[in-house]
């Protein structure tokens, strides 16, 4: 199975700052369509989870562009500009190349 | 709009066999493919297993010999069944639409001994 490896484990920010999670997977995340099946979801508090990108970075429906994925092969990252109360919580990031899908093992995401 | 919802019990009794029941709406079983992920109290994501929608299945190896996923296209329902139920199976269990882009709200089910 694939292993997608997430830092930190968890991250203290005060409102208006700008964080990056990264997230590194054990093999090569792209598909033989070209394409690269790497999404981030985030559970807030009691809540399940929702996706805000999809294949690395493209925004999910009704998701602010205060939200951005790069990265390519093995190695992502999650940036969150200028980090508002409702976006605390735990990131995940999942892949969906390879079978069976994996997810990380999350970054939890407090206020300062 | 594109809805979720798991139905199930909240306990379930040791050894006993857990049955869940996702019902979907906006969107149909025969064009998108269900997951089934659990999570256990506090901590991380498991993929258990998916209904795909040509009508297979797969499931995650850790639960291969215990699980089963089957479908009811007319009623838009997606079935978890996992026998030999343990007190590390407690967990919230999920139904996701393909590509994890919308989850249900979840079942928390507790074995108990």
């Amino acid at each position: 199975d694939v292993v997608m490896t997430q830092t930190p484990p968890s991250l203290s920010v005060a409102i208006g700052q700008s964080v990056s999670i990264s997230c590194k997977s054990s093999q090569s995340l792209v598909y033989s369509d070209g394409k690269t099946y790497l999404h981030w979801l985030l559970q807030s508090p009691g809540r399940s989870p929702k996706r805000l990108i999809y294949q690395v970075s493209n925004l999910g429906s009704g998701v602010p562009d205060r939200f951005s994925g790069t990265g390519s092969q093995k190695d992502f990252t999650l940036k969150i500009s200028r980090v508002e109360a409702e976006d605390l919580g735990v990131y995940y990031c999942a892949q969906t190349t390879h079978f069976p899908p994996t997810f990380g093992a999350g970054t939890k995401l407090e206020l300062k | 709009q594109v809805q979720l919802k798991e139905t199930g019990p909240d306990l379930v009794q040791l050894t006993q066999t857990l049955s869940i029941t996702c019902t979907v709406s906006g969107f149909s079983l025969t064009t998108y493919n269900v997951h089934w992920v659990r999570q256990p109290p506090g901590k991380g994501l498991e993929w258990m297993g998916a209904m795909w929608n040509g009508g297979g299945t797969d499931y995650n190896s850790a639960f291969k010999s215990r699980l089963s996923i089957s479908r009811d296209t007319s009623k838009s329902q997606v079935f978890l069944k996992m026998n030999s139920l343990q007190t590390d199976d407690t967990a919230k269990y999920f139904c996701a639409r393909q590509a994890f882009d919308y989850w249900g709200q979840g079942v928390m089910v507790t074995v108990s001994s």
